[in-house]
């Protein structure tokens, strides 16, 4: 079974700080991906990666960054972190956008700033 | 992006079929249609997806319109493990691929 891993299930921090949030697949997937999910606001894609060192902004990526320097660990960093990005985020790691195949994802990491 | 549309909840016995809707009338021809689950407290699962033709899998069946502007994900024998959020999702693919969720529909199954 494929398994994606993030660092934390709760983190909490203060406005200011910088917060690294870390992802790792093992399954040698091409794709990765960072949402958040808030209520009533669905999933909102943030970046995704098809490859080492590539990136794509998502929806909303304003106040985050991203960095992938291995082909299995795709990191979310929030530069300063603000209340307003307080929200639960998930990643997700996919083979490769050819044949449509499916996205898998982490547990999810709640993240509170204060 | 093409666009989704599914009830906002919807409700069902144990043991009885459960049949969720989505339309997503602008979808393009190579758009797949891909369902996802989620569980409270945990990432979104896979459930299902399909092209043009109905598809069988041991979670779930979906099946497709004609037309390909809706499709209903089925649920034979729900149970209470299956209430979740339903996300009907349409996969346009390519280098710029990213899945756009919306709100889903919240499956609550009675006892």
């Amino acid at each position: 079974d494929v398994k994606v891993t993030q660092s934390s299930r709760y983190l909490v921090k203060r406005t200011g700080e910088k917060v690294f949030l870390e992802c790792v697949q093992d399954m040698d997937h091409e794709n990765m991906f960072w949402y958040r999910q808030d209520p009533g606001l669905g999933l909102r894609l943030i970046y995704f990666s098809y490859d080492v060192k590539m990136k794509e902004k998502g929806d909303i990526p304003e106040g985050y960054s991203v960095s992938r320097e291995k082909k299995e660990r795709f990191s979310l960093i929030l530069e300063s972190a603000s209340t307003n990005q307080t929200s639960m985020y998930l990643c997700a790691s996919r083979l490769g956008d050819l044949l449509r195949e499916t996205q898998y994802f982490g547990p999810g990491t709640r993240l509170l700033v204060l | 992006d093409a666009k989704t549309t599914q009830p906002n909840s919807m409700e069902s016995n144990e043991e009885e079929p459960v049949h969720l809707p989505c339309n997503h009338s602008t979808i393009s021809g190579t758009d797949y249609i891909h369902w996802y689950r989620q569980l409270p407290s945990q990432g979104p699962e896979y459930v299902i997806h399909g092209l043009t033709s109905n598809v069988n899998n041991r979670m779930a069946s979906l099946a497709i319109a004609e037309d390909r502007k809706s499709s209903t994900l089925i649920l034979h024998r729900a149970t209470l493990r299956d209430a979740a959020v339903y996300y009907c999702i349409l996969d346009s693919g390519g280098s710029n691929y990213k899945l756009t969720f919306g709100k889903g529909t919240l499956l609550t199954v009675n006892p």
